[in-house]
């Protein structure tokens, strides 16, 4: 079955340190984004690909680095410059083109916990 | 920029009733607005989508309602069902940026 894959579900992370998030597609999609989860929030765009090699960032992307090297991934990196990680962390594609150009298909998250 | 906000953070209706949930835009030039059911720990799924140049999309059991004139748009859920009992956004995209814009989201609460 074709879906988005987030690994992993649960992640802790000690102050200081940086931590890779996993997103991987086999929906063939050329858009890829992140997105950030707080308690009784929205989600907050992190980064976002539209191709292949090419990224561009989102309204929060201070202390997160992302690339995009393979059509089918999108791993994002919370480095130790991002204050508060403590979050829930979602990753969606989407097919940039058609009648709908924005649908996403989201995974399934990642709830990263710093101790 | 984009900002997307709702109008209730929380509703409780009783099953069976038809449950309304209001979301309020910022960017006139926004012109796509995707509504999506998110249960705890999961990620968004779907539920339906409008474009600017309609005033109402029909789904099973979901209506939406653009007004574009006041930036408002509404998810009306007919027969609310216990399985509805989630948190919704609503989304909007325009043009210029290939991304979309959530709103804080409403949980849905049905009582039996």
């Amino acid at each position: 079955d074709g879906g988005i894959t987030q690994s992993p579900k649960y992640l802790f992370r000690k102050e200081g340190q940086n931590v890779t998030l996993s997103c991987e597609q086999n929906l063939n999609h050329d858009a890829m984004y992140w997105y950030r989860q707080d308690p009784g929030q929205g989600l907050r765009l992190i980064y976002y690909s539209q191709i292949v090699n090419d990224f561009q960032k989102g309204d929060i992307a201070e202390g997160y680095s992302v690339s995009r090297e393979k059509k089918e991934s999108f791993p994002l990196t919370v480095t130790s410059a991002q204050k508060n990680p403590t979050a829930f962390y979602l990753c969606a594609s989407s097919i940039p083109s058609g009648v709908s150009d924005y649908g996403y298909t989201f995974g399934s998250g990642t709830r990263l916990t710093v101790v | 920029g984009e900002s997307v906000g709702l109008h209730l953070p929380t509703l409780s209706v009783q099953e069976g009733d038809n449950s309304i949930i209001n979301c309020a835009y910022s960017n006139s030039a926004s012109d796509y607005f995707i509504w999506y059911k998110q249960e705890s720990g999961k990620g968004p799924q779907f539920i339906i989508d409008i474009r600017s140049n309609m005033d109402k999309r029909q789904g099973q059991r979901v209506t939406v309602l653009l007004n574009k004139t006041v930036k408002h748009l509404s998810l009306q859920i007919a027969a609310t069902q216990p399985g509805d009992s989630a948190v919704y956004f609503c989304a909007a995209a325009d043009t210029g940026r290939r991304a979309l814009t959530f709103g804080s989201g409403t949980r849905l609460q049905v009582q039996p």
